[in-house]
């Protein structure tokens, strides 16, 4: 069975500094990841995701996220967060096409942003 | 980028009374929706996958006689809560997926439901 797991619930950054949200997955294939980002009471947005090729993805609003096979990760990063990225965040695996595409989510983390 | 909608944003029912939340694909046909339930300060979970035409495919758990899911069009899904009560407050989102082969699904901006 796949799991993702992002083992920070909150972290706390001041604007301007970098960010980086860990996540954790399981699964016995390649799997397809997806970083997806919700501001309170809205809906989630596509940050980036990973099918195959290049390890190291851009993504929106100036995230990327790096694959690791060898270490199950797939860490989204920022260089220097704005206070509008105070949200929450979630990474999710998808068992790729003719599966269903049921994503399964980690728990999220929270980021907020210290002015 | 392919746009879901779903409707109302916000509702506030008695218990004992039904709602329905629409989930609409306004610029693409989704031969697959998707219906999560999210707790407050918690992930999403899977409730169910809906494809056009035919029965919605409930994970374990979901009461399918209470979460009725109806996918009778290319651009729309409904999930009608049943006989609600206080604990089935929460917040569900929708998401949609325009073809079978495609993983990326969109997501609709949720619904936050209050049985009182």
């Amino acid at each position: 069975a796949q799991s993702v797991t992002q083992p920070d619930i909150h972290i706390t950054v001041s604007e301007g500094a970098s960010l980086e949200l860990r996540c954790n997955y399981s699964y016995g294939a390649t799997p397809y990841l997806f970083w997806y980002v919700q501001s309170p009471g809205q809906g989630l947005q596509l940050l980036l995701k990973y099918f195959s090729g290049d390890t190291l993805v851009q993504g929106i609003k100036g995230f990327e996220a790096e694959f690791k096979r060898s270490q199950s990760s797939f860490n989204l990063r920022k260089p220097s967060v704005h206070w509008s990225d105070a949200a929450e965040y979630f990474c999710a695996v998808g068992p790729g096409r003719g599966a269903g595409n049921k994503l399964t989510f980690g728990g999220g983390t929270r980021v907020l942003v210290k002015p | 980028g392919a746009v879901v909608s779903q409707h109302p944003s916000r509702v506030i029912c008695k218990s004992g009374t039904s709602v329905k939340i629409e989930c609409r694909s306004l610029d693409f046909q989704a031969t697959t929706m998707f219906w999560y339930r999210q707790f407050p300060k918690q992930s999403l979970m899977l409730m169910a996958t809906s494809n056009e035409g035919s029965k919605a495919t409930y994970e374990q758990g979901v009461e399918k006689d209470k979460f009725l899911i109806n996918h009778a069009s290319l651009t729309l899904s409904t999930l009608t809560v049943t006989s609600a009560h206080p604990e089935d407050s929460s917040f569900y989102i929708c998401s949609a997926r325009s073809r079978p082969g495609n993983t990326e699904a969109f997501f609709g901006q949720g619904t936050r439901l209050t049985v009182v």
